[in-house]
């Protein structure tokens, strides 16, 4: 089965900087890649996702970017808030597979005022 | 439209115990997934329906843990006996039924039920 790798484990930011979150996978038929966001004790929340029929995707201050040579994906969060912080989780999925979800272990974002 | 709807949100039992929870995902919705998260880790798929079939239990421990979706809706996820490793939170989701090349659709979550085995 699919294999999703997310590094790094912890991050953390000054405030106004940018933030960058690496996945990796391992299923080249993987072509549905959705980012969630999960504050403590909350659900998580989807905040972008892509398609592998695209390479980058923005909303904001939040893109996503999608190398299916190299099978990874990355999240960017550019002038971090300290509402940003939050736990953030990737996922991938491929077509004809009942919509079944692969996550990575997480980031921990800590965006410091 | 209303949210996945999960209950109760906190549940605090002793070990071998038994348990129950219970999910109301998006109306329409045919998927419906029932996740483990431990603290510090990614969801771990336990069972996933699509309607009221089965479409993956792989890493259901059904030696103590079972699952139904009666009539493709609402959903139960039970816990007899429960053991101290399976203190963790336990989230449901749902996703709606697409064909084709739109068969990926994003999952919403419910906020998920703790639960701490003392």
């Amino acid at each position: 089965g699919e294999n999703v790798e997310q590094h790094p484990s912890t991050l953390s930011v000054q405030e106004g900087d940018s933030a960058v979150i690496k996945c990796t996978y391992s299923d080249s038929a993987s072509n549905y890649f959705p980012w969630y966001k999960q504050e403590l004790g909350k659900r998580p929340q989807l905040i972008i996702d892509i398609r592998s029929n695209v390479g980058e995707k923005k909303d904001q201050r939040i893109a996503v970017t999608l190398n299916k040579t190299a099978k990874h994906f990355s999240l960017h969060i550019t002038e971090t808030q300290p509402e940003d912080s939050a736990v953030y989780f990737c996922a991938a999925s491929r077509l004809y597979n009942f919509n079944k979800f692969y996550f990575g272990s997480g980031t921990k974002l800590n965006v410091k005022p | 439209e209303a949210g996945v709807a999960q209950s109760p949100r906190y549940k605090i039992i002793e070990k071998r115990q038994s348990v129950a929870f219970w999910c109301n995902p998006i109306s329409g919705h045919a998927t419906l997934y029932w996740y483990q998260q431990i603290l510090g880790q990614g969801p771990k798929l336990l069972i996933q329906f699509q309607n009221n079939g089965v479409v993956d239990d792989s890493q259901l421990p059904k030696d103590r843990f079972s699952a139904e979706r009666l009539k493709g809706v609402d959903s139960t996820l039970k816990i007899q006996p429960a053991k101290l490793e399976d203190s963790a939170v336990y989230l449901c989701a749902s996703s709606p039924y697409r064909v084709g090349r739109l068969s990926n659709q994003p999952q919403h979550f419910g906020d998920g039920t703790r639960l701490s085995i003392l």
